[in-house]
């Protein structure tokens, strides 16, 4: 069965120290992969997505993220952190052509 | 930039009331999506749509959900006899034809007392 694992609910980082949030997918085959992020009040915004091309791709707003197969992990990176950063994140799998299979999500806090 | 949009934002309402939640997609695109996402836990699929039928369902959408296409714009979510259980944000997205990326609306909180 293909799923999602985000490693961390939540993440606290310094405003200007580097960002990582964890996600793990398990699937059959090679998948497509993306990043959401949701700010409060506002809908799910895509960040960044992995199609079987680059394996690591760049996102909006300096994020990117390294597609590995044989850690089967695309994790969600950002060199320096900024206070507008703070949000909700979703590693995603989409399923087949009609749904998504959302992680758990983890919610980044920055300190100033 | 084309967005997503749902209404209302907040919908509060009585155990076994109807509630019919809206969305008006992207304008082009062809594909229509309903998620949930019960506060503290993760989002799930609910139902997509497209060509004025449902492609695929969840365990969830049991026959207390629908979906309709009511005109050319708008997309919506009806709950027949709402539980307390249904309380959740729902979120609606579309997708245009041949594109896995899904566009999403700022989601519709539900509370059900």
């Amino acid at each position: 069965a293909q799923s999602v694992t985000q490693l961390d609910s939540h993440v606290s980082v310094s405003e200007g120290t580097p960002v990582l949030l964890r996600c793990n997918y398990s699937s059959s085959y090679s998948p497509s992969l993306f990043w959401y992020v949701q700010h409060p009040n506002k809908g799910l915004q895509l960040l960044l997505k992995y199609t079987s091309a680059a394996t690591l791709v760049k996102g909006i707003n300096g994020f990117e993220a390294e597609f590995k197969k044989s850690e089967t992990s695309f994790h969600l990176t950002k060199p320096s952190a900024h206070m507008s950063d703070a949000a909700e994140y979703f590693c995603v799998l989409p399923s087949g052509t009609y749904k998504y299979i959302f992680g758990t999500g983890t919610r980044l806090k920055v300190l100033a | 930039e084309p967005e997503v949009t749902q209404t209302p934002s907040h919908q509060v309402t009585q155990m076994g009331q109807e509630v019919i939640l809206h969305c008006v997609p992207i304008s082009n695109h062809l594909y229509f999506y309903w998620y949930r996402q019960i506060l503290g836990q993760k989002v799930e699929f609910l139902v997509s749509f497209y060509n004025n039928e449902i492609s695929e369902k969840s365990e969830i959408f049991d026959d207390q959900f629908s979906v309709e296409r009511p005109d050319g714009s708008n997309f919506t979510l009806k709950i027949r006899s709402t539980k307390l259980e249904d309380s959740a944000m729902y979120f609606c997205a579309s997708s245009g034809v041949g594109q896995y990326e899904q566009y999403f609306g700022p989601g519709t909180r539900l509370t059900v007392t």
